[in-house]
């Protein structure tokens, strides 16, 4: 199976900061990745897919990068709305596996 | 716009069964691989399993192989989840998704396995 970590595991941040999180593979997956939001008590949304490709309708302030094993998700001007957990997800291979989640919250 | 709506969380005792369906509407079912997905209270995101258009290719986490069934009914636009000899390890808020890179999800069922 392909596992998938994420860095860090948790941040603190201020609206308007820059926000990058790292997601790795333990095996190259080409560019099959995407990430995710998940606010408290509701179901994820699809952020990025293709590990670079905006999904329709997410705000242009989220970009991704990366491909093989190593890959970012960049928040480029932290809005409160983006307070929630980041997972990313491989489905290159199954079992598909998703990073264990960052949580980003108010500083 | 796409919607899919879970249906047939509960309580279940360890051992127990239970079927959990997906209705989806606002895309053309038939054409998008569909998956389930679940998270155990306070945890992260598990991949469960995902079927193809036709349903010719089931696939699954190792978990839950040989316990759970993932099927469609394309006239119908529904995808369900057959669990069988369910484990306290099950307990999860089970997601629909649609597409393989799970791009809609819908609110999710509870399932939980205890006696």
């Amino acid at each position: 199976d392909i596992q998938m970590t994420q860095s860090p595991s948790s941040l603190s941040a201020s609206v308007g900061d820059r926000v990058t999180i790292t997601c790795r593979a333990s095996q190259g997956i080409r560019n099959d990745l995407g990430w995710y939001q998940q606010r408290p008590g509701k179901a994820p949304e699809r952020l990025i897919y293709a590990a670079s490709t905006l999904q329709s309708g997410v705000p242009s302030r989220f970009s991704g990068s990366g491909s093989g094993t190593e890959f970012t998700l960049t928040i480029s001007s932290l809005q409160p709305e983006d307070f929630a957990t980041y997972y990313c997800l491989q489905y290159n291979s199954y079992p598909r596996t998703f990073g264990p989640g960052t949580r980003v919250d108010i500083k | 716009e796409v919607q899919l709506v879970e249906s047939g969380g509960g309580l279940v005792q360890p051992g127990g069964s239970l079927r959990l369906s997906c209705a989806a509407s606002g895309f053309t079912f038939s054409n998008f691989w569909m998956s389930w997905v679940r998270q155990a209270p306070g945890k992260g995101l598990e991949w469960v399993a995902n079927i193809k258009q036709d349903g010719s290719e089931k696939n699954y986490v190792d978990s839950v192989k040989g316990r759970f069934t993932i099927s469609r009914d394309n006239a119908k636009n529904s995808l369900c989840l057959q669990m069988n000899s369910l484990r306290a390890e099950d307990t999860a808020v089970y997601y629909c998704a649609r597409g393989d890179g799970t791009a809609n999800w819908g609110q999710g069922t509870l399932v939980t396995v205890s006696s």
